[in-house]
Formats: C-alpha cells, structure tokens, sequence
C-alpha cells in the first residue's frame, strides 16, 4: 500500500540548533513529496514540495529538504530553529494521482 | 496562487443536526477535496469533488453521510449529516494549484466543528 511515514511524533530543539524531521515513503512509483506546516488554529501552509526535479529542495523560512531514492526518504531540515517555527509539520506524499497522502504529523517544539 | 474562502470558520452544533461547510475559490479548479482531521491527528481525505459528476469518496465515507455538492467550478460545500460527537473533527477543502510553477495544493482555514 502507498504510504508516508513520518519516523518521530514529537521533536523538541533548543532556539538556534539545527531541526530534523523525518519522513520516509512507500516506494512504488515516483512520488511527489511535500511538506505543509500547521500552526496552531491555522490553516495548512506548503513549505515546499519535490517533483522529480532537483533533490535538494529549498523551502520557505529556511526550510530545506532532500529526496533520497536508495533511502526512501525525504526528511526535512533547518540549520537554526526560530521560536515561531513551533507548529505540527505533515509529510505528504503522491503517486501520480491527485490523491494525497498524509503522514501522522510532527509536533515541533523550540525552547528558548 | 489559489485563495480559498471556508465558512463557517467553527460551529458548535447538537448531535442528530446537519452542518453544511461552504468552500469558495477565487479561480476555477477542476478538482477540490474535503478532508477531516480528527483531533490530535492527521489529515483523512473524504472525497474528491469534480463539477458535474457524482464525488468520488474514499473508504469508510458515503454519501448519505456526507453529501457534497460542486455546483460550479469555484465553490463546493460538504455537509455533516446526522452528527454524533464523534464527528467533531476540523473539516478542510483543499483545491490543486497549478500557479505554483509546478503543482501544489492549497488548503483552506479550516472548519472546527463539535458536536454536543
């Protein structure tokens, strides 16, 4: 079955570290990959997405993420957290369709 | 990039009652989803909204629960029938946006809903 798997439901950093949140992907067909942001009472933001173009991805507010065949994976990463990056992030996936796929979410939490 | 209007934004609606959720857009989409999200958790699609044909639903959603109308190609509502207050979930619609210089999708606000 087409899935996403996001590996961690909670990441807690420290303001100014690096952030890792980690996804990896059922690997059927060539997927589309994206990652949305959920702040709280807000609606879904796209942070960036991967079509089968360049592996590395560059998102909004620093955000970064990179597609890897062999890994099955696409995690997602920013060198230095901010205090308002705290939200739930969802990795999305799709296989040739307009379905989506979502994966169960990652809260993230940054500590002063 | 798309913009998407959903009303209400939150209702608090007593159990056996009907809720219909209104999501406008201010472009013409062919397709627009509905989703729930259940409290603490992540994002189900419902179905999948195409203007003049019958939704296409996914497993565990029917029609009769769920009726959904796409009467044009920038507006479509889902309605929340008989409600039990295991439907107090948020509810969002979602269309495919081809402006972002590849596809992505937009979602609504949202639409917060508890059942009493």
């Amino acid at each position: 079955a087409q899935s996403v798997t996001q590996l961690d439901s909670h990441v807690s950093v420290s303001e100014g570290t690096p952030v890792l949140l980690r996804c990896n992907y059922s690997s059927s067909y060539s997927p589309s990959l994206f990652w949305y942001v959920q702040h709280p009472n807000k609606g879904l933001q796209l942070l960036l997405k991967y079509t089968s173009a360049a592996t590395l991805v560059k998102g909004i507010n620093g955000f970064e993420a990179e597609f890897k065949k062999s890994e099955t994976s696409f995690h997602l990463t920013k060198p230095s957290a901010h205090m308002s990056d705290a939200a739930e992030y969802f990795c999305v996936v799709s296989y040739n369709t307009d379905k989506l796929i979502f994966g169960t979410g990652t809260r993230l939490q940054v500590f002063p | 990039s798309a913009v998407i209007s959903q009303k209400p934004s939150r209702d608090i609606c007593q159990r056996g009652t009907s809720l219909t959720i209104q999501c406008q857009v201010d472009s013409q989409v062919t397709m627009m989803f509905w989703y729930r999200q259940q409290p603490g958790q992540s994002l189900t699609l419902i179905a999948t909204a195409n203007q003049g044909s019958e939704a296409t639903y996914e497993s565990g959603f029917v029609i009769d629960k769920f009726p959904i109308s796409r009467p044009n190609l920038t507006f479509s509502t889902l309605t929340v029938s008989n409600m039990s207050p295991e439907d107090s979930s948020i509810y969002l619609c979602s269309v495919e946006d081809r402006n972002r210089g590849g596809f992505g999708y937009t979602f609504g606000s949202g639409t917060r809903l508890t059942v009493v």
